[in-house]
């Protein structure tokens, strides 16, 4: 069955960096659209990124754009989430999940990785 | 872009019928049949139940229905039990390659 599994959050000061992982397995991974999503302490759902399954086309929020960096290695079956100019306000917790262009919509979610932004 | 309207809490009895209401704007929602619904129980990851605003993936209970009216879609569930408990987050095509969540309802089964 598909399984995501989110790693890579944890504590960091404002202005710092951090990257996420998110492992995939259980489908093919290389041929799937996939995105990121968050959700900060008592706010709703945020949609950040996602990427293309073929040449690795990135669209983003404008929350991010240019501070995050999404990308894809499907040899390793892997999505990553390069943080950077990291803000308070980015404190949530970090979904990877599968994305169908078809229907513009999120089909499998991980269980998700917090992060912490200390100011 | 502000995120799609959503009621912040609805309430129903076991075996009754609640709809949820998701309202965007005539760029959004008004314009493209690809709204999503998701089931999410804190703690745990979020769940698809609508797709392209009325169909239902496999394993949904056909409990849940969605439709669409103008800039605003519903979602409903009908007989009501106690595991629906949750929160539900709509979300939207935008129109340019970038899609948008409405803020939620949590929805209380009494």
């Amino acid at each position: 069955q598909v399984r995501l599994v989110e790693s890579g959050g944890g504590l960091v000061k404002a202005g710092g960096s951090l990257r996420l992982s998110c492992a995939a397995s259980g489908f093919t991974f290389s041929d799937y659209y996939m995105t990121w999503i968050r959700q900060a302490p008592g706010k709703g759902l945020e949609w950040l990124s996602y990427i293309s399954s073929g040449d690795s086309t990135t669209y983003y929020a404008d929350s991010v754009r240019g501070r995050f960096t999404t990308s894809r290695d499907n040899a390793k079956n892997s999505l990553y989430l390069q943080m950077n100019s990291l803000r308070a306000e980015d404190t949530a917790v970090y979904y990877c999940a599968t994305f169908s262009s078809s229907g513009w919509c999120f089909d499998y979610w991980g269980q998700g990785t917090l992060v912490t932004v200390s100011s | 872009q502000s995120a799609l309207t959503q009621p912040a809490s609805v309430s129903g009895s076991p075996g009754e019928s609640i709809t949820i209401s998701c309202t965007g704007t005539s760029s959004d929602i008004g314009t493209y049949n690809l709204v999503s619904w998701y089931q999410h129980h804190p703690g745990k990851a979020p769940k698809l139940m609508i797709y392209e605003g009325s169909k239902r993936p496999s394993g949904v209970s056909n409990r849940f229905s969605g439709s669409k009216s103008g800039n605003t879609a519903s979602l409903t569930i009908s007989g009501l039990q106690a595991e629906d408990e949750a929160d539900y987050y709509c979300c939207s095509y935008t129109g340019s390659s970038t899609l948008i969540f409405g803020g939620g309802t949590k929805l209380t089964v009494l």
